[in-house]
């Protein structure tokens, strides 16, 4: 059975980084038909997907418009992980944030970690 | 962006009666290549992680009761559950992954009458 077990801070103070890691079990990071994603949910943006990489003989990752500029996901092989950076938080920032498995449809979830982005 | 309407935004239903969840995409999201709708629909229950219930807009993931269905192609797309159990009381999503970024309908809360 896939898991996904995510770690990381709840309080982050704005302009700092936030730094979340989602350690998999059952499966590979490295996998050639399935994507690791990070997928924020709160109550004024709902369910935001974030940033996605995937392995395809070589290493790929894609962004949503709105964090490109300030994330960063990353595979850690020798870890089975992957991580996240989300770099000069705001309050705006504020979520849940979801790591996921999609093959293609987002079949397995981390449990979530909340996150704060106050001073 | 693919931009995912979900109507109603709120429900509420007999036990044992029909429950239908609409969700519309702002452009078809039917794969030409595999002839295949990128569109899945999730279940979430308070504190919980969404669940994926079903993709390619009318598989059913393993494990799922049957009364859960979903139909539709191209932009327009329907969630059924036959006879509402007490248990199915969430918020329901819909979901595309034609392509990144990949976007969620706004929800829709399903509530027993």
């Amino acid at each position: 059975q896939v898991q996904l077990q995510q770690s990381g801070p709840g309080l982050v103070k704005p302009s700092q980084t936030l730094s979340l890691t989602c350690a998999i079990s059952g499966d590979s990071v490295s996998r050639n038909n399935a994507a690791w994603n990070w997928i924020r949910q709160s109550p004024s943006r709902g369910l935001e997907w974030l940033a996605r990489t995937y392995y395809r003989s070589k290493w790929y990752s894609d962004y949503a418009v709105s964090v490109k500029s300030r994330m960063t996901i990353n595979p850690d092989t020798s870890k089975n992980q992957f991580s996240l950076q989300l770099n000069s938080v705001t309050p705006e920032d504020t979520a849940v944030y979801y790591c996921t498995r999609a093959a293609p449809a987002m079949d397995v979830w981390g449990q979530g970690t909340p996150v704060t982005v106050s001073s | 962006d693919i931009v995912m309407t979900q109507s109603p935004d709120s429900l509420a239903v007999s036990l044992g009666e029909r429950a239908t969840i609409n969700c519309k995409s702002g452009q078809s999201v039917l794969y030409s290549s595999n002839n295949m709708n990128h569109l899945a629909w999730y279940q979430q229950k308070p504190g919980q992680p969404p669940k994926l219930l079903i993709n390619w807009a009318s598989t059913r993931e393993s494990g799922v009761p049957d009364r859960f269905s979903g139909s539709g192609s191209g932009t327009d797309f329907t969630l059924t559950i036959s006879s509402l159990q007490a248990e199915d009381v969430a918020v329901y999503y819909c979901q595309q992954y034609y392509g990144p970024p990949y976007t969620f309908g706004q929800g829709t809360k399903l509530e027993i009458k």
